[in-house]
């Protein structure tokens, strides 16, 4: 199976503030990733499809690159909504994996 | 509007059994592969099962693999999980969930296997 991991697990970050997320495959995935934001005692959100591709809906502050193995996460100016737990996702192969989360606090 | 309502979480003893169900409405449910979405208590996310939009093909984590089946039943609109075999590890939150763009979940129901 494909393992995912991100770096940090997590990060204090304030308002304003860039932040990127870095999400690494254990071995070629092409562009097959997907971010998602989750908040407390609520289910996960689609953010960013395909790497790179803004799901309708997010706001543009938030962006995704990479292809291959590496991939990452930016949000260009950190909004109060914005403090949440990101996960990246392979879709690319059976079995499907998440990285294990990167917790977003405020500083 | 798109909805998918869980059902059919609760307590079990290890050992024991549990199907869940899902309803869906407000899209085409019989186009899409749809799947199941753990996760336990203060853990992150992990993928449990996929099923094709016919319901030709299923997919499973190693974890849950011979323990549990994905099901659809299209006219219903309804994806199932049958859990057999059930294990304290197996306590998590599970949600159905299209994870693809653009993606639906529901509310999640929590499973917790305890004697």
């Amino acid at each position: 199976a494909i393992q995912m991991t991100q770096s940090p697990s997590s990060l204090s970050a304030s308002v304003g503030d860039r932040v990127t997320i870095t999400c690494r495959a254990s071995q070629g995935i092409r562009n097959d990733l997907g971010w998602y934001q989750q908040k407390p005692g609520k289910a996960p959100k689609l953010l960013i499809y395909a790497a790179s591709n803004l799901q309708s809906g997010v706001p543009s502050r938030f962006s995704g690159s990479g292809s291959g193995t590496d991939f990452t996460l930016t949000i260009s100016s950190l909004q109060p909504e914005d403090f949440a737990t990101y996960y990246c996702l392979q879709d690319y192969n059976y079995p499907f994996t998440f990285g294990p989360g990167t917790k977003v606090d405020i500083k | 509007e798109v909805q998918l309502l869980e059902s059919g979480g609760g307590l079990v003893q290890p050992g024991g059994s549990l199907r869940l169900s899902c309803t869906a409405s407000g899209f085409t449910f019989n186009s899409f592969a749809m799947n199941w979405v753990r996760q336990a208590p203060g853990q992150g996310l992990k993928w449990v099962s996929t099923i094709t939009a016919s319901g030709g093909s299923t997919y499973y984590a190693d974890s849950v693999k011979g323990r549990f089946t994905i099901s659809r039943d299209n006219p219903k609109n309804t994806l199932y999980l049958q859990m057999n075999s059930l294990r304290a590890e197996d306590t998590a939150i599970y949600y159905c969930a299209k994870i693809v763009s653009p993606d639906y979940w529901g509310q999640g129901t929590l499973v917790t296997v305890s004697s």
